[in-house]
């Protein structure tokens, strides 16, 4: 499967703890996206690397967020200390030039 | 107001029909315009990718874009249950940035 791949599939969490979700794109593909999504809403962008620079992140991305993407491959995002409010399902897509193409996301529940 | 507002649904249609899925827009700075598929709990599939105003077809889907109303549509010709699914519109202003989403349409097509 040559599809963008995402890890954890799920994580539940207590509140307060850090996770870390990783992202493997589209081998190809040198645009790498995150976004977040909550039930009945569309994804909300968080933001986006082309290679390994990050070229622009959402005001959503408070201090408690960090996102890198070293080699300008695989890419990680991590919550620290999270809160009820970041359970969401937390999206990843790689693009070529037309298009974004998502993975099946991490769903996160912070208990 | 949001920028992307996509008619809210849900929408129930008979086998055979002809569906139409809308959204409005605010930012004229969007030229590309893109339409997912999103099954329950994963992530959005790329459907179709239109530049500009025009029809763009695909199969049984048609892609119409208005960029003086500031309307996009997605129609689906003899629509089947197998096109049960929750459609969302996305709009970026360059194809490299960021994407910004509708809350999305859930379809059900009964046979």
């Amino acid at each position: 499967d040559t599809g963008v791949s995402q890890n954890p599939r799920h994580k539940i969490t207590k509140r307060g703890q850090n996770v870390t979700f990783r992202c493997d794109p589209i081998s190809e593909h040198n645009r790498l996206y995150w976004y977040r999504q909550t039930l009945g809403q569309g994804p909300e962008f968080l933001t986006y690397f082309q290679n390994e620079a990050q070229l622009e992140k959402s005001r959503l991305l408070s201090d408690r967020f960090s996102a890198e993407r070293p080699k300008g491959s695989f890419s990680t995002l991590e919550i620290q200390r999270t809160e009820q409010g970041d359970s969401a399902m937390y999206l990843c897509a790689s693009s070529p030039m037309d298009g974004q193409f998502f993975g099946p996301g991490t769903r996160l529940t912070v208990l | 107001q949001k920028e992307v507002e996509q008619d809210p649904g849900p929408l129930s249609v008979p086998e055979g029909a002809i569906v139409s899925l809308n959204c409005t827009y605010s930012n004229s700075a969007f030229q590309y315009f893109m339409w997912y598929r999103q099954y329950s709990r994963k992530g959005p599939e790329l459907l179709m990718y239109t530049y500009s105003s025009g029809n763009k077809e695909d199969g049984r889907f048609t892609a119409q874009v208005d960029k003086s109303s500031k309307y996009i549509s997605l129609f689906i010709r003899d629509s089947q249950p197998s096109d049960s699914a929750t459609y969302v519109c996305a709009m970026t202003n360059h194809n490299a940035g960021k994407s910004t989403f509708g809350d999305g349409t859930t379809l059900t097509v009964k046979p």
